[in-house]
């Protein structure tokens, strides 16, 4: 089956520092989604992206983070100013032609991001 | 905006037995997932319901949205190892988003 891929699986970094986390959704989805888990608690939604622009975001995605989608293949998350509640698992998602009516919603497995 | 309420918060169950896990909704659901999530993985689509009363099965799982669409069941037939995990739903909003439940974590004893 078609998987969501991201990179790096692990991310430490200091406070204050930017970071990019990176997504290759699967190739003929269109619709392509940001969410995050803190430790402990619920999946979280942060952002969704269609048509080469932000669709929904949530009250958690401000001014510090930005989507984009460089080429044909890649989905990016930037924090560019980490702080330390940043800290959780970040991960991609996307469906296909139809956004989420009748679709799955495909998941990566993951980015675990540690600001220190 | 929409809560998902699952029970319970955890589970353990002895191997071959069956069981069942519950999600409830503030309001009524235009979708229902369910997915399963192991340690240092991602979310595992299983299922998908959008009709009142629809019922749906995966091998020994299977997943029910009542007729009122507020409230959804995970019922898994005969329990593996394999089935450990953390299962979660999620719930269609308007806007082009899922809200998750907090999650069930289930465990298998061999």
């Amino acid at each position: 089956e078609p998987e969501v891929t991201q990179t790096p699986s692990h991310q430490v970094t200091q406070m204050g520092q930017e970071v990019i986390l990176r997504c290759v959704p699967i190739s003929n989805h269109l619709y392509f989604y940001w969410y995050r888990q803190i430790l402990g608690q619920k999946v979280e939604f942060l952002v969704s992206f269609y048509n080469n622009e932000i669709s929904e975001k949530s009250e958690i995605f401000d001014d510090q983070f930005s989507v984009e989608r460089p080429d044909g293949s890649n989905f990016t998350l930037k924090i560019r100013s980490t702080k330390l509640e940043d800290s959780a698992m970040y991960f991609c998602a996307s469906s296909g032609p139809w956004g989420r009516t009748n679709e799955k919603l495909f998941f990566g497995s993951g980015t675990q991001l540690s600001v220190l | 905006s929409q809560e998902l309420e699952q029970s319970p918060q955890s589970l353990i169950v002895q191997e071959g037995k069956n069981l069942t896990i519950n999600c409830t909704s503030s309001k009524t659901l235009y979708g229902l997932y369910w997915y399963k999530q192991k340690y240092g993985e991602g979310l595992i689509f299983l299922m998908m319901l959008q009709k009142g009363g629809e019922e749906k099965s995966h091998e020994k799982i299977t997943a029910k949205l009542d007729e009122k669409k507020q409230q959804s069941s995970l019922h898994i037939t005969a329990s593996q190892p394999s089935h450990a995990g953390i299962y979660l739903c999620g719930a269609e909003n308007a806007g082009n988003m899922l809200t998750f439940g907090g999650g069930t974590r289930l465990m298998v004893k061999p």
